[in-house]
């Protein structure tokens, strides 16, 4: 039983480039979020895909785009680059089950470096 | 906007001590859940509490939700180097029904052995 992958694990870009993440989720999960964890932060909710379409957004600029396919899989984009940007990018899935909370099952994350 | 905090931000400990972490919202939370995320890995789902009031055990961590649904803690019996790591709450954004996890400001906790 597959668990959440990310690729890739590192990643090291400069100011203004643009990335791409990816997330696999856990098998038999359909509901993908992301988050950006900052060194000694908790993580903070970017947005949340299900049925290929964003649900819900957390505070973060246009910047950050993602996309949802057919087969559950995730990417998370981010364009123009901040120093700011560098930060560890967790992929979580989760079932999605109308008015209930679900736990998160995470990946082991993409540790993204700008300079 | 709505924050869950957490205190301490760092405990210490002696293996074989107790330990504990509050963690404290700013809104009504409909349920938290509890993280662990060790050293270079990942947030690790603990458990989830739904009704106010509620404990739950794990072995040696005991985990309670607050009369009022505000806050929560979790409380490891006798530690051991294993129990090394940060400790998150999380809540649902604006308290609902929702995935969208506001996590805590954690707790990291180092065991010496």
């Amino acid at each position: 039983d597959a668990g959440v992958t990310q690729s890739p694990t590192h990643l090291i870009k400069t100011r203004g480039q643009q990335v791409t993440l990816r997330c696999s989720p856990k098998s038999g999960h359909d509901t993908v979020s992301w988050y950006q964890q900052a060194l000694g932060q908790g993580p903070q909710f970017i947005f949340q895909y299900y049925e290929e379409e964003e649900r819900q957004r957390g505070n973060f600029p246009d910047r950050f785009s993602g996309h949802q396919y057919p087969n559950y899989s995730s990417e998370l984009n981010v364009n123009a680059l901040l120093l700011g940007d560098s930060a560890l990018y967790l992929c979580a899935s989760s079932l999605s089950r109308v008015l209930s909370n679900q736990p998160q099952h995470f990946g082991d994350g993409t540790r993204l470096s700008i300079l | 906007g709505q924050q869950v905090m957490q205190i301490p931000q760092y405990q210490h400990v002696q293996e074989g001590e107790d330990f504990t972490t509050y963690c404290n919202s700013s809104t009504t939370l409909s349920n938290i859940q509890w993280y662990k995320q060790r050293p270079g890995g990942h947030p690790v789902f603990l458990i989830q509490l739904v009704k106010s009031g509620e404990v739950k055990k794990q072995k040696r961590l005991t985990f309670q939700f607050g009369e009022a649904k505000k806050n929560s803690s979790l409380h490891i019996t006798a530690t051991q180097t294993t129990d090394v790591g940060t400790y998150f709450c999380a809540g649902p954004s604006g308290g609902g029904a929702t995935n969208k996890l506001i996590f805590g400001t954690g707790t990291l906790l180092a065991v010496q052995p």
